[in-house]
């Protein structure tokens, strides 16, 4: 356990479904971050929040929602998706400067 | 823009010897620079950062170098191991909010 924790490990989930993605973190951290990772690729950012707040949506379509209840628990909402969106989700957390991130295991999110 | 490199190509060493992995970036001047470890279908650990005014850092069988007039970091896996293949990413502070930008990654490879 790195000290943040992503469920589903694994999702399937058909173009029409409604699924949410969970990360949660207990290191005290203040930032919290959603990436997408597909295969070969950098790192995506996808959104940032600070203190709770959302300070960075990268052009995410809004087929992705985030929601942010407190510094501890972030969460990705899905609906709608397309099969280009299947990839590896991954959460992770930082403190303010230097930005370390500590990562969570990710979600392989598969769409159908 | 920003852009950082890493070798796209797979880095196969044998067991033993050291391994040598390239980040390079443009535009840019960074405070400091982060590299990260990743095994397959799981997120990133960190490994080690070094600072703009620090020529070299070591930990364990792990040094890393940071040129800042050559804008090049290098990463040193030393009497390599088995265990030791992974993707390697370099990241550094950039964007808003100094959130880190990433390399694609180097895949390494150490055979028995």
């Amino acid at each position: 356990e790195t000290g943040v924790t992503q469920t589903p490990r694994h999702l399937v989930m058909g173009m029409t479904n409604k699924k949410s993605l969970k990360c949660e973190q207990h290191l005290g951290h203040n930032a919290m971050y959603w990436y997408k990772q597909s295969a070969k690729k950098p790192l995506e950012l996808m959104f940032v929040y600070n203190f709770k707040e959302q300070t960075e949506n990268n052009s995410v379509p809004s087929r992705f929602s985030p929601e942010c209840p407190n510094s501890s628990h972030l969460f990705l909402h899905l609906h709608t998706l397309q099969p280009e969106d299947s990839a590896l989700y991954l959460c992770a957390s930082s403190q303010v400067g230097p930005y370390v991130y500590t990562f969570g295991s990710g979600t392989r999110l598969t769409v159908v | 823009s920003q852009k950082i490199e890493q070798n796209s190509e797979a880095l196969n060493i044998q067991e033993g010897k050291t391994a040598t992995l390239t980040c390079n970036y443009t535009n840019y001047s960074p405070a400091y620079l982060q590299w990260y470890r990743q095994d397959p279908g799981r997120g990133p650990v960190f490994l080690l950062l070094i600072r703009e005014n620090e020529k070299e850092k070591r930990k364990e069988r792990l040094k890393v170098t940071f040129d800042t007039t050559l804008k090049q970091s290098l990463f040193h896996i030393t009497a390599s191991q088995p265990a030791d293949s992974a993707t390697y990413l370099c990241a550094l502070p950039g964007g808003s909010n100094y959130q880190l930008i990433w390399g694609a990654g180097t895949k390494l490879i150490i055979k028995p």
